[in-house]
């Protein structure tokens, strides 16, 4: 079935410094592609989306690219904040009729920004 | 204000237990689901709803049954509760174009 694999944390980065999450996804067909971020005690909220190959979801200086090449849909940010301290989620979601528009989540990646 | 609202927030049971977690939204959305989160598994979905009036099993349904009771409610109810069912549960809707809401969610503890 449809998986989403994302790198392991917590990471550790000091303020200002360059941010990569890691995300890779196995679907069939054309996914839709997510990066949802938790603040502590918080649901989930959405960061940015992509839907189709080659699409750059962006939001609050983070950026992601749909890359169906390499199955990736890493989160990147040039400069992070200690207000950007949280959980980010990658998902996807399977054409309909095949998923029925649920979300498939990461592990989640804890990313934790010392000033 | 619109969005998902989940009750209660936090909630201790002891094993064999029963509830039920309410969620309702107002935002005329057709789909919601409930999710759990625990350490290191990411959000997994026990159940959903497409619709008003239908229910499916999603990844990890066991222990658990749902009660979509109209457009804006969908229930998750835990009629005996295990230890295993310690965990976070969210629940969302969908809207086609804007995509999902997640409630705040509803911490679990059962001992």
């Amino acid at each position: 079935g449809d998986s989403v694999t994302q790198m392991e944390g917590p990471v550790t980065l000091s303020e200002e410094a360059f941010l990569t999450i890691n995300c890779t996804y196995t679907a069939t067909g054309y996914p839709s592609l997510f990066w949802y971020v938790q603040y502590p005690g918080e649901g989930l909220q959405l960061l940015l989306k992509a839907t189709k190959a080659d699409d750059k979801g962006s939001n609050k200086g983070f950026e992601a690219t749909y890359r169906k090449e390499t199955t990736s849909f890493h989160l990147e940010k040039g400069s992070v904040q200690v207000s950007d301290s949280a959980v980010y989620f990658c998902a996807l979601t399977g054409r309909r009729g095949n998923q029925g528009g649920k979300l498939i989540f990461g592990q989640g990646t804890e990313l934790s920004v010392k000033p | 204000n619109a969005g998902v609202t989940q009750t209660p927030k936090f909630q201790v049971l002891k094993t064999g237990q029963s509830m039920t977690l309410q969620c309702a939204q107002d935002m005329n959305h057709n789909s919601m689901y409930w999710y759990r989160q625990d350490p290191g598994m990411g959000l997994r979905l026990i159940y959903y709803s497409a619709s008003e009036g239908t229910t499916d099993k999603g990844e990890v349904p066991n222990g658990y049954n749902v009660s979509r009771l109209n457009k804006r409610e969908f229930s998750l109810r835990l009629e005996s509760a295990a230890p295993s069912q310690t965990s976070v549960y969210f629940c969302a809707s969908l809207d086609r174009d804007y995509g999902y809401t997640f409630g705040s969610g509803t911490r679990l503890t059962v001992v």
